[in-house]
């Protein structure tokens, strides 16, 4: 069972398309982190959210975290070829981080 | 800076031979982690090192061992490689304090057959 989960697990959209993906948990953390991920390389940071209720804007990207600090979701508007890739959440609870599974984004031209 | 930097990028190796996975920072940082990443299954934690001299299990330990050689250098044993341990294996450090962004190295692929 997934401490974290993300959806949808694989999303494939045409470039100038919005979406939004989704990570969500039954648990609390303190702070919940978004990477993205290209094949090959290890997880990139881009951003975190520390709190309930907090959104913060990258450019197109836009993450929020829920007011519980249970879910967070990425809003990318205008998506573009680059911003393929693996996307992923993670959750800290004391020390250390829960990744969920990914949404693997796929935009086309 | 070189960040986080991991060897060997590729390994393949034999059931029940043994290798090590070596990571070092250059950032100064005090926490070290070692993640294992298969398809579908995100990142799980191995083993983690929240500053030198302490090491602790993380979610997946079995099999595994680590090292924590200093600030800088945090390795990954396996003593008897199994299939079951083919995977991409992640060397990630953060300060430790703090929102304790996690810097992550480009990986390891290992395959056991």
């Amino acid at each position: 069972t997934q401490l974290l989960e993300q959806s949808p697990q694989f999303l494939s959209i045409q470039e100038g398309e919005n979406l939004t993906v989704y990570c969500n948990s039954s648990s609390v953390f303190s702070s919940l982190q978004w990477y993205r991920q290209e094949p090959g390389e290890g997880p990139v940071l881009l951003v975190t959210v520390v709190t309930g209720g907090e959104v913060k804007k990258l450019k197109r990207l836009t993450f929020q975290f829920g007011d519980a600090r249970k879910d967070s979701s990425l809003h990318i508007t205008v998506a573009q070829p680059g911003d393929t890739g693996l996307y992923l959440c993670a959750g800290r609870i004391d020390q250390n981080f829960v990744f969920g599974p990914g949404t693997r984004l796929s935009v086309l031209p | 800076n070189a960040g986080v930097t991991q060897t060997p990028k590729f390994q393949v190796l034999k059931t029940g031979q043994s290798m090590t996975l070596q990571c070092a920072q250059d950032m100064n940082h005090n926490s070290m982690y070692w993640y294992r990443q298969d398809p579908g299954m995100g990142l799980r934690l191995i083993y983690y090192s929240a500053s030198e001299g302490t090491t602790d299990k993380g979610e997946v330990p079995n099999g595994y061992n680590v090292s924590r050689l200093n600030k800088r250098e945090f390795s990954l044993r396996l003593e008897s490689a199994a299939p079951s341990q083919t995977s991409v294996y992640f060397c990630a450090s953060t300060t430790g304090t703090g929102v304790s962004e996690q810097y992550f190295g480009p990986g390891t692929r290992l395959t056991v057959t």
